[in-house]
């Protein structure tokens, strides 16, 4: 199964914390992208992040950076000084490179308090 | 740029009474899914459009769920006869076309909650 595991079902935080969420996934194909979603309470996912499998470079937008590392076929997302904005339901979804057919996991609830 | 639209944003229906969903791509995407979100869990892909083509419709129950995408642009999808486990969020996206990029990235709708009473 191409899989994509979001071990953590939710987190809470207290605001300024710095919080890293997991997402470990399954691919047999060589090429594939990976992504970040966030979901609000209003329901929307809004795109965070694409990565393609040939690039490993860590990335770093504001607050938030991303960790992928192919040998463990991880994909982690950090969130530095969380803020109570921060809170929602953060998905990591894999793309198969041809279809692009979403795999998405089953995300993790996080909630970051005053 | 306007986003995905979708409407209505909620409906509460009764088992067995017939719903339909409406989606409006982003402007120039020629490729539309629909998906289904159960609470605490991550979407499920319905079905696939390209332009007004069917890509991939292996998940959806085709005994009761159907879609059309008409001219390529708006699309429909309808729940007949509804079941209490079609409650959900059925999420609407869009992305460009193969040979655009950034193609696999897809943008969502703010998504149609049901609830099947």
């Amino acid at each position: 199964a191409q899989k994509v595991t979001q071990a953590q079902t939710e987190i809470s935080v207290v605001e300024k914390e710095d919080v890293t969420l997991d997402c470990v996934y399954e691919t047999r194909d060589t090429t594939y992208y990976l992504f970040w979603y966030k979901q609000p309470p209003s329901g929307e996912l809004v795109f965070l992040i694409r990565r393609n499998s040939f690039d490993e470079q860590n990335e770093i937008s504001g607050r938030y950076s991303w960790n992928f590392q192919k040998s463990t076929s991880s994909f982690n997302f950090t969130i530095t000084a969380s803020q109570v904005v921060d809170s929602a339901v953060y998905f990591c979804a894999r793309v198969d490179f041809n279809f692009n057919k979403f795999y998405f996991g089953s995300g993790t609830k996080l909630n970051v308090k005053p | 740029e306007a986003g995905v639209a979708q409407s209505p944003r909620y409906k509460i229906i009764e088992k067995r009474q017939s719903v339909a969903f409406w989606c409006n791509p982003i402007s120039g995407h020629a490729t539309l899914y629909w998906y289904q979100q159960i609470l605490g869990q991550g979407p499920k892909l319905l079905i696939q459009f390209q332009n007004n083509g069917v890509v991939d419709d292996s998940q959806l129950p085709k005994d009761r769920f159907s879609a059309e995408r008409l001219k390529g642009v708006d699309s429909t999808l309808k729940i007949q006869p509804a079941k209490l486990e079609d409650s959900a969020v059925y999420l609407c996206a869009s992305s460009l076309a193969p040979g655009q990029t950034p193609r696999r990235t897809q943008y969502f709708g703010p998504g149609t909650r049901l609830l099947v009473l």
